[in-house]
C-alpha cells in the first residue's frame, strides 16, 4: 500500500527549530520526486519545497529560503525538512507529499501523507 | 508568480445535481492544471491532473476541461460525500506552483 507517514510536528516558540520526517512505504521512494506543502489554519494550500528524486536539486517558496532545508534519504526511503527560525507565520499543517513523475518533476501531487501540525507560539 | 483565481467560493447544491467550479489562470498555463479534493480534516486528494486525465480510482462523475487560463471541474451528478472543499493548483513553471485559494461544496 502506497503510504506517507509524516512525522515531528509540534509547539515551538519563535526562532527555535523543528525537524519534520516523512516516512514513504509501497512505492520506489528513490524514482520520484518529493514536495512538502503546508496549510495555515483555517486557509487554502501552500507548496514550500520540493526535492528531486536524487536529492540533487531543490527549491524552496520565497518565504522559507535560507531558513527550511529539504532532504532526503533514500536508503531509509525518508524525506526531511529542517525548519530554523520558524516564525508564528510558519504555523500550518505540513504535508509531504509524491510527484506524480516519475525520475521527472511533473509538479502533481498524486500522494498526500496524513500531516503533522506545526504550532509556532510564545 | 501565475496567481490562481476560483470562483465561487462556495456553493450549495443537492445530491444529483451538475455542478461546476472555474479556475482561472493569470497568464497562460497550457494544460497544467490539476484539481484536488479536500475533506474536513483529511489530506488533499488528487482527482484531476493535466486539466482533464481523471486520476486512477476517481469516480468517473468528475470530469476536467480547458485550457490556456481558463479551466472548469465538473461534478455530473453530486452524491453526498462530494461534500469538501476543492483546489486547483498549477504545475506550469518551475519550479514553483500555487494553487487556487479554494472552493468549499456543501450539500443541502
Amino acid at each position: 500500500q502506497v503510504q506517507l507517514v509524516e512525522s515531528g510536528g509540534g509547539v515551538v516558540q519563535p526562532g527555535t527549530s523543528l525537524r519534520l520526517s516523512c516516512a514513504a512505504t509501497g512505492f520506489t521512494f528513490s524514482n520520484y520526486g518529493m514536495h512538502w506543502v503546508r496549510q495555515a489554519p483555517g486557509k487554502g494550500l501552500e507548496w514550500v519545497a520540493v526535492i528531486s528524486y536524487d536529492g540533487s536539486n531543490k527549491h524552496y517558496v520565497d518565504s522559507v529560503k535560507g531558513r527550511f532545508t529539504m532532504s532526503r534519504d533514500n536508503s531509509k526511503n525518508t524525506l526531511y525538512l529542517q525548519m530554523n527560525s520558524l516564525r508564528t507565520d510558519d504555523t500550518a499543517v505540513y504535508y509531504c507529499a509524491k510527484d506524480l513523475g516519475w525520475l521527472l518533476l511533473r509538479r502533481v501531487f498524486d500522494i498526500w501523507g496524513q500531516g503533522t501540525m506545526v504550532t509556532v507560539s510564545s | 508568480d501565475i496567481q490562481m483565481t476560483q470562483s465561487p467560493s462556495s456553493l450549495s447544491a443537492s445530491v444529483g445535481d451538475r455542478v461546476t467550479i472555474t479556475c482561472r489562470a493569470s497568464e497562460s498555463i497550457s494544460n497544467y492544471l490539476n484539481w484536488y479534493q479536500q475533506r474536513p480534516g483529511k489530506a488533499p486528494k488528487l482527482l484531476i491532473y493535466s486539466a482533464s486525465t481523471l486520476q486512477s480510482g476517481v469516480p468517473s462523475r468528475f470530469s476536467g476541461s480547458g485550457s490556456g487560463t481558463d479551466f472548469t471541474l465538473t461534478i455530473s451528478s453530486l452524491q453526498r460525500e462530494d461534500s469538501a472543499t476543492y483546489f486547483c493548483q498549477h504545475s506550469y513553471t518551475t519550479p514553483r506552483v500555487t494553487f487556487g485559494q479554494g472552493t468549499k461544496l456543501e450539500i443541502k
